[in-house]
């Protein structure tokens, strides 16, 4: 099995101020990561995704991850946030290659909310 | 790019009464579609693996005859809460599957049962 951690459940940043929120990952085989990020009351929208090749992935709305197989870590960074970043960010994981019941089944980490002060 | 659709975005149903929430894929066929749980301030929890043409999948802990799913096209699965309870009051996510590493989320329904 899968096992997420989102190291911080709240990061509160002003704007324009670089940010990183970090993830964890547990797991006895290889995943593929993704990073979500969900407005309230909205459905998840996905930013960006690691499947294989350079560890350094760009998303949208210029949030990059980095994945560190080492460490077991995909942290999302950004190096100048706008108060339109303000929302849950969550971090998941599945497992690659799997069959039957498991295909694509997503787990996620509890969820960050990043909130961008003025 | 892919779109998903849920309906209704929102409803309040009195105790004891079912309701149905429609998931729809409106630009690409899912032959699978998750249906997910997600409590206040809290991450998203999987419900069960809807897959066209056959019996979903549930998650442990998920009560079958509770949660009713039913993929009975490419592009649509519901998901019927029957004999609904407050502590059933929840915002359920559906998402569809493109490819096995990429999935698609619809906007979520939010649930209020009275």
């Amino acid at each position: 099995a899968q096992s997420v951690t989102q190291l911080d459940s709240q990061v509160p940043v002003f704007e324009e101020a670089p940010v990183e929120l970090r993830c964890n990952y547990s797991s006895s085989v290889s995943v593929y990561l993704f990073w979500y990020v969900q407005y309230p009351n909205q459905g998840l929208q996905l930013l960006l995704k690691y499947l294989s090749g350079s560890t350094l992935v760009k998303g949208i709305n210029g949030f990059e991850a980095e994945f560190n197989k080492s460490q077991t870590s995909f942290h999302l960074r950004k190096p100048s946030v706008h108060i339109s970043d303000t929302a849950e960010y969550f971090c998941a994981v599945t497992r690659w290659g799997a069959g039957g019941t498991s295909y694509g089944k997503l787990t996620f980490g509890q969820g960050t909310i990043l909130t961008v002060h003025p | 790019g892919a779109v998903v659709s849920q309906h209704p975005s929102r409803v309040i149903c009195k105790s004891g009464t079912s309701v149905k929430i429609e998931c729809r894929s409106l630009d690409f066929q899912a032959t699978t579609m998750f249906w997910y749980r997600q409590f206040p301030k809290q991450s998203l929890m999987l419900m069960a693996t809807s897959n066209e043409g056959s019996k979903a999948t549930y998650e442990q802990g998920v009560e079958k005859d509770k949660f009713l799913i039913n993929h009975a096209s490419l592009t649509l699965s519901t998901l019927t809460v029957t004999s609904a309870h407050p502590e059933d009051s929840s915002f359920y996510i559906c998402s569809a599957r493109v490819d096995y590493n990429e999935q698609f989320f619809g906007p979520g329904t939010r649930l209020t049962v009275l």
